[in-house]
C-alpha cells in the first residue's frame, strides 16, 4: 500500500525557515517523480514544486522560486521541501503527492499524503 | 500568468448528470495538458479521480468520466450520489516554467 506521511509543519515567524519531510513506503521511491501542493485555509489547491525520479530536475511555482528547494533522499525514501524567507501568504496545508506512472513527470498526482500545516505569523 | 478556470459552483439532483469543465487562458486544452481531476471533502486531502484526461484510477467509481469538450477538459458525473457532494479541482500540466496550474475549484451541491 502506497503511503505518504508529511511532517515538519508548525508556526514560524515571517522571514523564518522550515523543512518539510514526506516519508514514503509501499513503492520503489527512486522510480517516481514527486510533487508538493499547498492549500491556504479556505482556499483552493496550488501546485508548489516537483522533482524528477532521479532528482536531477526540479520545478517551482513562480511564487516560491528562489525561496523553496525541493529534494529527495533515496536512502531514506523521503521527499523534502526546504522553505526559506517565509511570508504570511505561505501559510497553508502542504501535501506531498506521487505520480501515477514510473519515471514520468506530468503531474498525474495519484497518491497524496494527509498534509502538514505551516503557519507563518508574528 | 496562466489561469485555469472552473465553474465556481454547480447543483445537481441525485441520480442526475452534471459536467464540470476546466479551461486554460492559454487556449484550447488538449491531451498534452494531461488533465487531472480531484475530489476534496472538508478536512480531507484531495482524492485523485482522473488522470491524463480520461483515465480512471483503480478506486474511481465508473460514474466519473473525463474527456475533452469544446476546447476544455471535462469531468462528467452520471447517476450522481449524495456522497458526490464535494469540491472538485482540475490540474493542467504546462510542461515548462509554471509546470502545473490548478483550477479554482467547483463546489458541487447534490
Amino acid at each position: 500500500e502506497v503511503q505518504l506521511l508529511e511532517s515538519g509543519g508548525g508556526l514560524v515567524q515571517p522571514g523564518g525557515s522550515l523543512r518539510l519531510s514526506c516519508a514514503t513506503s509501499g513503492f520503489t521511491f527512486r522510480n517516481y517523480a514527486m510533487s508538493w501542493v499547498r492549500q491556504a485555509p479556505g482556499k483552493g489547491l496550488k501546485w508548489v514544486s516537483a522533482i524528477s525520479d532521479s532528482g536531477s530536475s526540479t520545478y517551482y511555482a513562480d511564487s516560491v522560486k528562489g525561496r523553496f528547494t525541493i529534494s529527495r533522499d533515496r536512502s531514506r525514501n523521503t521527499l523534502y521541501l526546504q522553505m526559506n524567507s517565509l511570508r504570511d501568504d505561505d501559510t497553508a496545508m502542504y501535501f506531498c503527492a506521487r505520480e501515477v506512472d514510473e519515471q514520468w513527470l506530468v503531474l498525474s498526482l495519484g497518491y497524496w499524503g494527509q498534509g502538514t500545516l505551516v503557519t507563518v505569523s508574528s | 500568468q496562466t489561469v485555469v478556470t472552473q465553474e465556481p459552483s454547480l447543483t445537481v439532483s441525485p441520480g442526475g448528470t452534471v459536467t464540470l469543465t476546466c479551461a486554460s487562458s492559454t487556449g484550447a486544452v488538449t491531451s498534452d495538458y494531461y488533465a487531472n481531476w480531484f475530489q476534496q471533502k472538508p478536512g480531507q486531502p484531495p482524492r485523485a479521480l482522473i488522470y491524463s484526461t480520461s483515465n480512471r484510477h483503480s478506486w474511481t467509481p465508473a460514474r466519473f468520466s473525463g474527456s475533452l469538450l469544446g476546447g476544455k477538459a471535462a469531468l462528467t458525473l452520471s447517476g450522481v450520489q449524495p456522497e458526490d457532494e464535494a469540491g472538485y479541482y482540475c490540474l493542467l500540466y504546462f510542461g515548462a516554467g509554471q509546470l502545473g496550474v490548478f483550477g479554482g475549484g467547483t463546489k458541487l451541491t447534490v
